[in-house]
């Protein structure tokens, strides 16, 4: 049972575009999301988080916003560069530190 | 400041027998967690160790076991392997028990096939 969904499997976007990659989630046990950036051949990378007390996080070009009400996570980059193009993954937290990942989104920023 | 490492990269058996996988989590770090990546899914949580105890097991047969070392590094162990055990297996750590206990920090993989 996939908890944490990410419904586009990719997703490509003109340089200098606005880059949004949506997650759903199912459990709302869940106090804590992160998304993670996934180079081939490459762990994945931490990229940023937000707590479910708070609909929205910055950093830089990447902002996270939660809506709890629609169970529904998105990530924008913006603007978005060519070195964005990787497989980003959602993840979700419930109490316990399992982490729940989607089955990521892969971007192509188109140059 | 060195990175979690994993071993071996690439590891290619066949069906019915052990594969062990190793994990070495960053320095400092106590707990290790081991995800399983098979094609078209995303990452599945297999197991999580801290301080040398397994705290958590995802929804995997027992055949998939571990253990952490008193250096908090740790090892997957998959008993008679099947073809759809091919998959990159993800190891990753953190720092838990803090407020960066969120974040993992992970491996680069082990990619297991079967044949």
């Amino acid at each position: 049972d996939q908890q944490v969904k990410q419904n586009s499997p990719s997703l490509s976007v003109q340089e200098g575009r606005i880059s949004i990659l949506n997650c759903d989630y199912t459990n709302s046990m869940f106090d804590y999301f992160l998304w993670y950036k996934k180079y081939p051949a490459e762990g994945p990378t931490f990229l940023i988080s937000i707590s479910s007390i708070k609909d929205k996080n910055e950093d830089g070009r990447f902002t996270v916003f939660l809506n709890k009400s629609a169970k529904h996570l998105s990530l924008h980059i913006v603007p978005s560069q060519p070195g964005d193009s990787a497989v980003y993954f959602c993840a979700a937290i419930p109490t316990g530190n399992q982490f729940y990942f989607g089955t990521g989104t892969s971007l192509t920023v188109i140059p | 400041e060195a990175g979690v490492t994993q071993s071996p990269t690439h590891l290619i058996k066949t069906r019915g027998q052990q594969a062990t996988l190793r994990c070495s989590p960053i320095s400092g770090h106590t707990s290790v967690y081991w995800y399983q990546q098979a094609l078209g899914l995303g990452l599945q949580f297999l197991l999580w160790y801290d301080e040398g105890e397994e705290r958590n097991r995802g929804n995997f047969p027992p055949r998939f076991s571990g253990r952490q070392f008193p250096n908090y590094s740790s090892e997957l162990n998959v008993n008679a392997l099947e073809l759809e055990d091919s998959a990159l297996y993800l190891c990753a750590s953190s720092l838990w028990g803090t407020g960066s206990s969120y974040e993992q920090y992970f491996g680069p993989g082990t990619r297991l096939t079967v044949t």
